[in-house]
């Protein structure tokens, strides 16, 4: 079964507007990561956080993590257009990788 | 920029016919993932590879898949016979194991549809 499952499945915002999605896992991890796929693309790294870390930024992205819950989130502000995609997290142990189902966001211009 | 190669980008195929993709990871990258994405999920790893040898194919269903990686370069993913369900977009991504930041690369992908 996959470690980490995204919520909400699927979001549609207007433009301007932020963004959440989030991401519960289920054993220790040593990094999550978050990955952005345009529809019938490849995968694109966004944000690395560690799991000593607790938040972390990149442009207008924010990403949180909380060890002790197991989750963790990804803001993104001022939604535009071009952020419509489908968003993963990947939890590491070692060098695995375990991806989530994903979120689908549409943002409405 | 470098990038992941893959081909061919899309392939239809018969069910019980052979199918093979290519994937050319990202100069000096040692490891090398293959990923199965059904619509509207997550990718699944298929194998990953450390240089030529296999890390984990725990998820491969070998009995008609394969994946090889000869010299440690370029990969081939082989499924012999495809099965309907085996229509899915296969995903090869890279990843330079002495970076800290520990980012995977991917690839374009294949869109594979068994009729």
């Amino acid at each position: 079964s996959q470690q980490g499952e995204e919520d909400p499945q699927a979001l549609s915002i207007q433009e301007g507007e932020n963004a959440t999605m989030n991401c519960s896992y289920k054993t220790s991890i040593n990094n999550l990561q978050w990955y952005r796929q345009n529809s019938g693309r490849g995968l694109v790294h966004l944000i690395l956080i560690r799991s000593n870390e607790r938040e972390k930024h990149s442009g207008r992205l924010r990403v949180t993590l909380d060890t002790s819950k197991k989750s963790s989130s990804l803001l993104i502000t001022a939604s535009r257009a071009a952020d419509t995609a489908s968003y993963f997290c990947a939890t590491s142990y070692g060098q695995n990788f375990v991806f989530g189902p994903g979120t689908r966001l549409s943002v409405l211009p | 920029e470098a990038e992941v190669a893959q081909s061919p980008r899309y392939k239809i195929t018969e069910k019980s016919q052979a199918v093979a993709f290519w994937c050319d990871p990202i100069s000096g990258h040692a490891t090398l993932y293959w990923y199965r994405q059904i619509l509207g999920q997550g990718p699944e790893l298929l194998v990953q590879f450390q240089d030529e040898s296999v890390v984990d194919d725990s998820q491969l269903p070998k009995d008609r898949f394969s994946a090889e990686r000869l010299k440690g370069v370029d990969s081939t993913l082989k499924i012999q016979p495809a099965e309907l369900g085996d229509s899915a977009m296969y995903l090869c991504a890279s990843r330079d194991e002495l970076s800290s930041y520990n980012e995977q690369f991917f690839g374009p992908g294949t869109r594979l549809t068994v009729l």
